[in-house]
Order: C-alpha cells, then structure tokens, then sequence
C-alpha cells in the first residue's frame, strides 16, 4: 500500500513564527499536493508539484511556500504563521491516469496536521 | 471547471443501501467521476472512479446515465463504520489539480 506520511499529527505556534509541514511518501510519486481543511469549505488546494524542484500555485497560495529538493518529500512552508492559518493540513501524492482518455489520478492522502496558531 | 452539487448530509440504517446522488452539469467529455470517502481525524481515501454506466468494486457502485451530468455512489449494506464524508468529484486531475475541486461532501451517519 501507498503510505504517504506527515511528520506532525498536531502542531501549536505562534504568530509570527516560520513553520515547516513536512511530507514523504514512498510509492515514487510524481505528483504531490498540499491542502488544507476547514469546517464548512472541504479541501482547498493550496500548492501542488509535479516533479523535483517544480511547483504550481493552487487556488489558495498566499502566506504559503512549497519546496521539493527530492521527488518523495514535499514541504510546506508558512513564512510568518497567522491566526487564519490554524487549519488541518493534508499531504497527497499521486501518479498518472491511464487509458484513453486518461483515468483521473487516485489521491492518496496523509493523515493530516492540525496547526494551531495563537 | 466542472462543479458538483450533492447532498449535505444523509442519515441511514445500519443494513440498508444508501445512494448518494451528485451532480455535474457542466462535465466535459474527458472528465472521469471520482469518489473519495473522510472518516474524522484521517485525509480522504479513494473509493471508485468511472467514466460512464456502471462501475463496480468491493465497495461500492457508481451508476453514471447516458449523460453524464449526475452520478450515483451506492454503498450496500452499511454499517456503523461507513458513517463518513462522501465527496464526488469531477475533472481530469492529469491536469495537475487546478480543477480538481472537493467541495464539503455528504456526510453520511449510519445509526443503529
């Protein structure tokens, strides 16, 4: 089975600070996502990357940065954490569809990060 | 940007089949329907994807019409255990996520 693993089950920072969520997953991925999760809104999109060192903003990127130095790791970087940052974070990964047209990719998601910021 | 529409929330028995119902007017002809079900605490897991009629897994069924622009997730059978969010979506994640969209879901309860 995929395992796409979080470092962080729970985390509580301040305001201000600079906050790392890592990501790793061991299926060889290409395809890596970040979202975050709110009562009431789903899953927003927040950065995703489709290679080493590649990386594509989604619909919400702002007070966020991503790095990915090696395909099986994927960071998420909060430059100066905020109160409307406190949220559950979630990692994905995925590979390619198949077939014609091509099948959707399968998310395989994390278990999630819940930041707190006081 | 195909968008969904399904039903908040679903109350059920414990050994009845639930249909969750979705709809995506606006489903483009590459489009594949997805599934994804959330226990609390954990990320989403995938449950079945189909591209048009049926669609079946040890899960679950997906039942798409003709047109395309609804589908059904059937669950046989629940149990206390399938109480979750169920989200449907629609779109060619190929096109890396921009138009992957989970809006907040059915969130099904499964009462004894």
């Amino acid at each position: 089975d995929v395992k796409v693993t979080q470092s962080s089950r729970y985390l509580v920072k301040r305001t201000g600070e600079k906050v790392f969520l890592e990501c790793v997953q061991d299926m060889d991925h290409e395809n890596m996502f970040w979202y975050r999760q709110d009562p009431g809104l789903g899953l927003r999109l927040i950065y995703f990357s489709y290679d080493v060192k590649m990386k594509e903003k989604g619909d919400i990127p702002e007070g966020y940065s991503v790095s990915r130095e090696k395909k099986e790791r994927f960071s998420l970087i909060l430059e100066s954490a905020s109160t409307n940052q406190t949220s559950m974070y979630l990692c994905a990964s995925s590979f390619p569809g198949q077939g014609s047209p091509p099948t959707n990719e399968k998310l395989f998601f994390g278990s999630g990060t819940q930041l707190s910021v006081l | 940007l195909a968008k969904t529409t399904q039903p908040i929330s679903m109350d059920s028995y414990e050994g009845q089949e639930v249909n969750i119902t979705c709809s995506h007017n606006n489903i483009a002809t590459n489009d594949y329907i997805t599934w994804y079900q959330q226990f609390p605490s954990q990320g989403p897991r995938f449950i079945i994807q189909g591209y048009k009629t049926k669609v079946t897994n040890e899960v679950a069924s997906l039942f798409i019409p003709a047109d395309r622009k609804s589908s059904t997730l059937s669950l046989p059978r629940v149990s206390l255990s399938d109480t979750a969010v169920y989200y449907c979506l629609v779109g060619a994640l190929y096109n890396y996520g921009q138009n992957f969209v989970f809006g907040p879901g059915t969130r099904l309860s499964v009462l004894p």
